[in-house]
């Protein structure tokens, strides 16, 4: 089992632009999340996931849209990314509501 | 107000020394959950261990064990017998019994752990 994982590790953008973060799990989970971590801060839920075809917001949802057709892929996009963008994001799944998350290996983006 | 807050923004132990990292929390559920994670300089986040509510002993794990004090609102992990690998933040996170369903984690901002030869 490959567990999460994440697509791609590194990426550079300049504002404006846009990108889709990929994040996919062979755990047959039914909850999926999108985390920023931002330097000092722990982690902040942008948008989750209970299920394929069902999305909603999380902490800190502006300037980004997820969707998860199915079960085991969960996609994050950045329409026009803005600096305040620039972090590193996890994605992370659980079987249950209740149980431990597990986490993808991250993403480095960096808007100019 | 912070969920969770941990005070220790760096802890020094030495190598086969025990070190405990503090954690509070702030929920008015009665149903909840604890967790902790490592995050190594590589960037990876690790569970470590986890600590429910209504659990009337304290979770271990091999060398992590939690120290659990309900009325106290405080959720310490203790980390036995220190090896270098155990560099490394260290967050504490709950899951709150409200909104159940969600499951979203609230983290702390870490402490960061270095343990010297």
């Amino acid at each position: 089992n490959a567990g999460v994982t994440q697509t791609p590790k590194f990426r550079v953008l300049k504002t404006g632009q846009s990108m889709t973060l990929l994040c996919a799990q062979d755990m047959n989970h039914e909850y999926m999340y999108w985390y920023r971590q931002d330097p000092g801060m722990g982690l902040r839920l942008i948008h989750y996931s209970v299920g394929e075809g069902t999305t909603a917001k999380g902490e800190v949802p502006d300037g980004y849209n997820v969707s998860r057709l199915k079960k085991q892929n969960f996609l994050l996009g950045l329409e026009s990314a803005a600096p305040s963008q620039t972090s590193v994001y996890f994605c992370a799944s659980s079987y249950q509501s209740s149980a431990e998350q597990f986490f993808g290996p991250g993403t480095r983006l960096t808007v100019l | 107000a912070q969920k969770i807050t941990q005070t220790q923004p760096g802890m020094f132990v030495q190598e086969k020394e025990a070190v405990t990292l503090d954690c509070t929390y702030d929920t008015s559920d009665q149903s909840y959950g604890l967790f902790w994670y490592k995050q190594p300089s590589s960037g990876e986040m690790i569970f470590l261990i986890y600590q429910g509510s209504y659990d009337e002993q304290n979770a271990t794990e091999g060398r992590y064990s939690l120290n659990f004090q309900k009325a106290r609102k405080s959720a310490n992990l203790v980390i036995s017998a220190s090896q270098l690998g155990d560099s490394a933040m260290y967050f504490c996170a709950m899951r709150e019994g409200r909104g159940s369903t969600l499951g979203r984690l609230y983290f702390g901002r870490g402490t960061q752990l270095t343990v010297w030869p």
